[in-house]
């Protein structure tokens, strides 16, 4: 099972909005509504921030959203603020017999 | 504070066997699925397998890449789930992360231990 693409990175400047791609199958992405997005700062472990394409966790700040079409999810960070920069992963239920599968990673620099 | 704290990761030369510990706190560790996910030095995430909770009889499932070479067990009782891995290879160098599970969604990691496979 190959991971899920996602473009390297990404960049924006504080307060503007920068959107992540998250490209699978039709076994996986696009099979599920069950996507989620991690945020990873260096060093540290990951930290959910979006469940299920759309949900956010609680204390999860509302500037994260996340949506799916067909195949590919994405996740936007709008009003970008510099404790966003991190490396962030999507994940996908893949069914039974592959389960999860997560993302390449895309490093999001704020200028 | 819900919290998970890996342990047990090491040096260990490749064919050999490791068994990694992670202690959970501040919930029930009965209650929920528990997965484990690696990540190779300066690489990106892979999920490694999970075990199901006493309702669902404890099943577990393995990524194919370390099926038939790690085994995911718990024990309730202690607020502890473990990974034994067995003929390792130099490829699961990594720091493994104990995560707990919420329906399809990984909601809390341990900071992880690091395993190196080297001779």
């Amino acid at each position: 099972q190959s991971a899920l693409t996602q473009p390297p990175s990404a960049s924006g400047s504080p307060g503007q909005s920068v959107t992540i791609s998250c490209t699978g199958t039709s076994s996986d992405v696009g099979a599920y509504n069950y996507v989620s997005w991690y945020q990873q700062h260096p060093g540290k472990a990951p930290k959910l921030m979006i469940s299920e394409v759309t949900k956010r966790p609680s204390g999860v700040p509302d500037r994260f959203s996340g949506s799916k079409s067909g195949n590919t999810a994405s996740l936007t960070v709008s009003g970008l603020q510099a404790e966003d920069e991190a490396d962030y992963y999507c994940s996908s239920y893949a069914g039974s017999n592959i389960f999860f599968v997560f993302g390449t990673g895309t490093k999001v620099t704020v200028l | 504070e819900v919290q998970l704290v890996e342990s047990g990761g090491g040096l260990v030369q490749p064919g050999g066997s490791l068994r990694l510990s992670c202690a959970a706190s501040g919930f029930a560790l009965s209650d929920h699925y528990m997965d484990w996910a690696r990540q190779a030095p300066g690489k990106g995430l892979e999920w490694v397998g999970r075990t199901r909770n006493k309702a669902n009889s404890y099943t577990t499932e393995y990524a194919a890449s370390v099926r038939g070479r790690f085994t995911i067990s718990r024990d309730d009782s202690k607020s502890s789930l473990y990974l034994q891995m067995n003929s390792l290879k130099t490829e699961d160098t990594a720091l493994y992360y104990c995560v707990r599970r919420v329906f399809v969604a990984f909601d809390i990691w341990g900071p992880g231990t690091m395993v190196t496979v080297s001779s």
